[in-house]
Order: structure tokens, then C-alpha cells, then sequence
């Protein structure tokens, strides 16, 4: 497809269980970024990749967050024992600049509800 | 997290008239953008400016960098229905991070 794809676009866990949410870049952007957006606010840096390298993850909330981008095209968002506070939507972006943080095209998002 | 000041936090708007918003920050940015989400989607880029002082159009939306660099506007002239949705702003400094706004939403009043 031409845009950042994200799966899926809603997913409900119940406390402590582990989930993964997937991000299908645009094709050749070498910079992929992650955010989370709780409810009425701006999207919140997660993490940063350029190619498979996680250069920057100071946004992780916790430990139990996690991600993985092994081939340097799709990445994984995945976080362990999820609590309620992580219920929010989960932005992938993506850009071709190497520098990467600005003129970033976004996935639809992924609404991760915990009960 | 560290957050962009956006104003207002809402618009009630008719049809037709002018649309003005701004964001503040306390730190200087290298880079504005705006942004537009509309309900269950993501934020779609809708102008990058990129120098102090630069006055940019995009249809009938221009947007400014202010000359200290801690602020922007945008504008938007003669509203239609489709304008709903979220405006954020959005600074970039240096490595990574874009740092937002909370978003001012837009109502075009029936």
C-alpha cells in the first residue's frame, strides 16, 4: 500500500496480558517512529528506528514495553503484562529523511484498550 | 511529557469565516509542523516551516515560524465542513523527538 499500515486497529487485553501491535512502514523510509496518544492529548514519543537500529527509546514508559524493527521494514510495538494505564492509541510513523524527526507520515493508529 | 502550549483548546466556527491558532513553547524549536487528525486516524501533515520568520501557504492554510522561534500560528481562511478535526502543533529541536501540542479542535457550527 502507499501509506504507514498498522494492525490491529483495535485490540482489548485484560490486565497483565501481553500484546503486540505491528507497523508496515512506507516502502524505502528508513526512519520508523512509535507514539502513544492518550485521550485528548498530542501523540507522545515512544521510540525511534533508523533502518533495524533503535537509536533512541528514552520514551518507554517502563520495562515492559518493547520494540523491534529486525529487518529494517516492519516493527513490532510489544508490551508485557499490560496494566490500564497503557490503554491509549499507538502511532507508528514513518519518514525517508535520515535525520527523521520531522515530515512524518502516520498509520491510522492502533486503539489498545486494557480491562 | 514536555508539551507544547496550543490555543484555544476549541473553536465553534461558522461556515465561511477565518480560523486562527497559535502554539507556544518556553523552549526554542528548529522545526514547527501542523498537523490535522481526523477522528480514528492518524495525523496527516499539512505544513512544515523551517526558518525563523518564514511565512508558508498551503491552500487556504499559511502558517508562521515565529522570529524567536518559540512560537507558530495557522491559519485557516474561509472554513468548510470538511476543516473538522484536530489541529496540533508540533517542534522538533534536535535528534528524534517531536515535541506536540494538545490540539485545538474545530467545530464548524450546522
Amino acid at each position: 500500500g502507499a501509506g504507514v499500515s498498522q494492525s490491529p486497529r483495535y485490540k482489548v487485553a485484560k490486565r497483565g496480558q501481553d500484546v503486540a501491535l505491528r507497523c508496515d512502514p512506507i516502502s524505502g523510509h528508513v526512519s520508523l517512529f512509535w507514539y502513544q496518544q492518550a485521550l485528548g492529548q498530542g501523540p507522545e514519543f515512544l521510540t525511534y528506528f533508523q533502518n533495524e537500529a533503535q537509536l533512541d527509546k528514552s520514551g518507554l514508559p517502563s520495562d515492559r514495553f518493547f520494540a523491534e524493527r529486525p529487518e529494517g521494514s516492519v516493527s513490532t510495538l510489544k508490551i508485557q503484562r499490560t496494566q490500564q494505564e497503557d490503554s491509549a492509541v499507538y502511532l507508528c510513523a514513518s519518514s525517508f529523511l535520515w535525520t527523521g524527526s520531522y515530515e512524518q507520515y502516520f498509520g491510522p493508529g492502533t486503539r489498545l484498550t486494557v480491562t | 511529557g514536555q508539551q507544547l502550549n496550543q490555543s484555544p483548546q476549541s473553536m465553534f466556527i461558522q461556515e465561511g469565516e477565518d480560523v486562527s491558532m497559535n502554539c507556544t513553547s518556553s523552549s526554542i524549536f528548529n522545526t514547527w509542523l501542523w498537523y490535522k487528525q481526523d477522528p480514528g486516524e492518524g495525523p496527516v501533515l499539512l505544513i512544515a516551516l523551517y526558518k525563523a520568520g518564514e511565512l508558508t501557504s498551503n491552500g487556504r492554510l499559511t502558517a508562521q515560524f515565529g522570529i524567536t522561534r518559540k512560537d507558530s500560528f495557522l491559519n485557516i481562511s474561509a472554513s468548510i465542513p470538511s476543516d473538522v478535526g484536530i489541529y496540533f502543533c508540533a517542534g522538533w529541536r534536535s535528534n528524534y523527538q517531536l515535541i506536540w501540542g494538545a490540539g485545538t479542535k474545530l467545530i464548524i457550527k450546522p
